[in-house]
């Protein structure tokens, strides 16, 4: 079936450490985004991507790092620099007509805790 | 700077009641979608609106689109346990980013 798949689901990182997120589509999608989500605050986005070795920043994308060496894959990064990276962090894809996204799906998350 | 706003943030209804859900958005968009979340759970995909005057139901939930006034709303008939949960909206910023309203939170109660 085809689907995204977001690991670890529970991630812990100590002060100082930067820790990647994984995000694999087998869904043919040619966009794919990462977005953070806060207890009411709704997602916001962090990083996204059209094409391979392409992406671009979203509204909140200082401290995070990402990169898409495969259309598949697009791993993100939280770095040091992340003052307050306790979220819950989803991943999505979708297809593209003429450069609009329709389809979006999303993983099942990362929840990630500083310890 | 793409703005949607959703209200009421919280929703606490009895069984059987109907209500709507409204989402705002503050600049002009084609694409509208609806999603459910689940406690701890991802976003399902609910409704996908694509164009003025759009509406889908499905089940208990009926969706509608009005570009002209950048309003969508989420009817709720005859509510039930099941659709509690977190309601989101989220409009289509540009050709590729979407902007999510702050959610939802329906409690049905028996």
């Amino acid at each position: 079936d085809g689907g995204i798949t977001q690991s670890p689901k529970y991630l812990f990182r100590k002060e100082g450490q930067n820790v990647t997120l994984s995000c694999e589509q087998n869904l043919n999608h040619d966009a794919m985004y990462w977005y953070r989500q806060d207890p009411g605050q709704g997602l916001r986005l962090i990083y996204y991507s059209q094409i391979v070795n392409d992406f671009q920043k979203g509204d909140i994308a200082e401290g995070y790092s990402v990169s898409r060496e495969k259309k598949e894959s697009f791993p993100l990064t939280v770095t040091s620099a992340q003052k307050n990276p306790t979220a819950f962090y989803l991943c999505a894809s979708t297809y593209t007509r003429d450069g609009v996204g329709y389809g979006y799906t999303f993983g099942s998350g990362t929840r990630l805790t500083v310890v | 700077e793409l703005k949607v706003e959703q209200n009421p943030l919280f929703l606490s209804m009895q069984e059987g009641k109907n209500y709507t859900i409204y989402c705002n958005y503050s600049t002009t968009s084609d694409r509208l979608y609806w999603y459910r979340q689940d406690p701890g759970k991802s976003l399902e995909s609910l409704f996908v609106l694509l164009s003025n005057g759009a509406v889908k139901q499905e089940g208990r939930l009926m969706a509608s689109l009005d570009t002209k006034a950048r309003l969508s709303t989420l009817h709720i008939t005859a509510a039930v346990h099941d659709l509690s949960a977190t309601y989101f909206c989220a409009v289509g910023s540009g050709s590729e980013k979407l902007v999510f309203g702050k959610g939802t939170k329906l409690t049905v109660n028996p």
